[in-house]
Order: structure tokens, then sequence, then C-alpha cells
């Protein structure tokens, strides 16, 4: 079946140390996005790509960084710089091209600072 | 700037209930708007949507109607049940690539 797979589900960090969360699609998607979720702040968007080797920041880029090598993958690593990592984190991806149709979201993964 | 204003929550409803979410938008041009539902744990999920002016999405009992002169996009249900308890986002994409979230509201039914 089609879809984004995000992974891990849950994720424990220690402070001071980077992270990286996985996101693949095989929905042969051209546009990929991470989004920020906090209780009562609805979503926020991180960075998002329109197309391989090619990415944009968002609203809430600092303290984060993203690679796209490849159409399928769209990691997101949370480095040491960003002051409030905790929160859930959804991946999701489009056709791209605008306008916009739909947005497909993977399961998120939830990630802890202890 | 662009934005969504949704009504806040928590809703909390009996079974067989009407429900209604109002959903607000600021943009220029026409944006597609859009619907959609997180449960417990999961990502989102696309509810129904609209692309043009007096579209109508529908989906699961679930409507909503693009209404331009009004700017709003409001989440309708006849009669809800246990299963609908989840967290409604109100979304709107235009032509650059982001797509824009209203704060969500959740909503809880009781039997």
């Amino acid at each position: 079946d089609g879809g984004i797979t995000q992974s891990p589900k849950y994720l424990f960090r220690k402070e001071g140390q980077n992270v990286t969360l996985s996101c693949e699609q095989n929905l042969n998607h051209d546009a990929m996005y991470w989004y920020r979720q906090d209780p009562g702040q609805g979503l926020r968007l991180i960075y998002y790509s329109q197309i391989v080797n090619d990415f944009q920041k968002g609203d809430i880029a600092e303290g984060y960084s993203v690679s796209r090598e490849k159409k399928e993958s769209f990691p997101l690593t949370v480095t040491s710089a960003q002051k409030n990592p905790t929160a859930f984190y959804l991946c999701a991806s489009s056709i791209g091209g605008g306008p916009w149709t739909e947005a497909f979201f993977g399961q998120g993964t939830r990630l802890t600072v202890v | 700037g662009d934005s969504v204003t949704q009504m806040e929550g928590p809703v909390t409803l009996s079974e067989e209930a009407f429900l209604t979410i109002n959903c607000t938008y600021t943009a220029t041009g026409y944006p597609s708007l859009f619907w959609y539902v997180q449960y417990p744990g999961e990502g989102l999920q696309l509810l129904l949507k609209a692309t043009k002016a007096d579209d109508k999405g529908s989906n699961k009992g679930f409507e909503a109607t693009y209404r331009k002169e009004t700017t709003s996009f409001h989440l309708e249900k006849g009669s809800v049940q246990v299963s609908d308890s989840a967290v409604y986002f109100c979304a709107w994409g235009g032509n650059d690539y982001k797509l824009s979230f209203g704060a969500g509201t959740t909503v809880t039914v009781r039997a």
C-alpha cells in the first residue's frame, strides 16, 4: 500500500544531542513537508521540499536541518540549537506543482528531550 | 497576513447531537480549503476539501461549503457518534506550496 512512513514513533533525546527523524514515502510525490505540532498551536511548518536536492525554510526552521537526496526520503535533524524540541513531528507529502490538492501525512514521531 | 482561524475547543457533545466547527480564512487569491481529522496518537487524515467558491466537500456525514463572500468553511455533521471524537483542523493552501492550519478543535462525543 502506498503511504508515508515515519520512524521511530517515539524518540527520547538527551539535551545537547542531535537526533534525526525519518520520513519515507512511496506515493511518487514531488513535494514533502515537515510540521511541528504543539498543544493548542496547530501545525507549524518547519521545512518543505518541492523537488529532489532543493528545500526551503518554513516558519520555524531555526534549530532544524533537512536533506532531500532522494525523492522518497526527507529526513529531519533536530539539532542541539533547537531550544524547545519536545513536540510531535509530522511529515507530509503532496503531488506538488500547486495549487494545492491534498497532503498525505505520516503517523508522526513524538520526540521527548530528557 | 494569510491565516486560518477556527473555533476554539474543546467541544463536548452527546451522541446524535449536531456538530458545527467554525473556520474562517484570510488569504489573497482563491485558496483551496480542507478539513483534516486527527485521532489520538496518529497523524492527520484528510476529511474533506473544496477547491473553489461554492464547492461543498462531504465525507463520512461531514459537510463544509466554501463561502467566498464570508471567507468561511464551517464543518458540520448532523448526528455525531462516539467514533467522531478527535481533533479537527481547518487548513488552506494557496500557490506558494504552504498548507496553513488552524489551531485545531478537540471534539469529544459522549455515549
